[in-house]
């Protein structure tokens, strides 16, 4: 079965860094794009960024770009999203997907992973 | 780059069609065939419902389809039921290379 297994929720305070999972199983990992998207509460869903394991070519939304890095490491089907110092807005939910290398749809979803961030 | 335009809201009865617009500019909507609808009911992960303007992923009820004329297009769920009742999304590769949503409609079956 392809899936997505994203790590657990975590909260933490501002200033503190943080570093997200997605470990992708039942396919080749390095054949997929996997991307992040963000879900603020009571908000719609954000496209942050992508990265091909592969490669790690790796592309960000504008508002992103600077604010969080994507990696991934092909070794172990994990990509991570990672912030540097968390602001009380950084406080959501995080979803990764799969995105086919030559398409531009993501068909399969992890299952969310909520970040809090308290000031 | 600036989220696609949908409706807050729509709404309909048991058995009856509505649709979603999702509009956007020739630098992602207009420019490309590859805007993709998302079904997502709170607290569970998003659901791929279209692809690639039109096409339908292998266990998508064909009472969903997909369509585009411009730089809008839309998504049509015919024959209502009450388990469709869940926000929508539109999404679209851009000119820059990344893709963008739109920013939901709540469907709510009446």
């Amino acid at each position: 079965e392809v899936q997505l297994v994203q790590s657990g929720a975590e909260v933490k305070k501002s200033g503190e860094s943080l570093k997200i999972s997605c470990k992708g199983s039942g396919y080749s990992f390095t054949s997929y794009w996997i991307g992040w998207v963000r879900q603020m509460p009571g908000k719609g869903l954000e496209w942050m960024g992508i990265i091909y394991p592969g490669d790690s070519d790796t592309k960000y939304s504008p508002p992103f770009q600077g604010q969080v890095t994507i990696s991934a490491d092909k070794s172990i089907s994990t990509a991570y999203l990672q912030w540097s110092s968390l602001k009380a807005s950084d406080t959501a939910m995080y979803y990764c997907a799969r995105r086919s290398f030559d398409t531009y749809y993501m068909d399969v979803w992890g299952k969310g992973t909520t970040v809090t961030v308290s000031s | 780059q600036s989220a696609l335009t949908q409706p807050a809201s729509v709404s309909g009865s048991p058995g009856q069609s509505i649709t979603i617009s999702c509009t956007g500019t020739s630098s992602d909507v207009g420019g490309y065939n590859y805007v993709s609808w998302y079904q997502h009911h709170p607290g569970k992960a998003p659901k791929l419902m279209i692809y690639d303007v039109s096409n339908r992923p292998s266990g998508v009820s064909n009472r969903f389809s997909g369509s585009k004329s411009g730089n809008t297009a839309s998504l049509t769920i015919s024959g209502l039921q009450a388990e469709d009742e869940a926000d929508y999304y539109c999404s679209s590769y851009t000119s820059s290379s990344t893709q963008v949503f739109g920013g939901g409609t709540k469907l709510t079956v009446l």
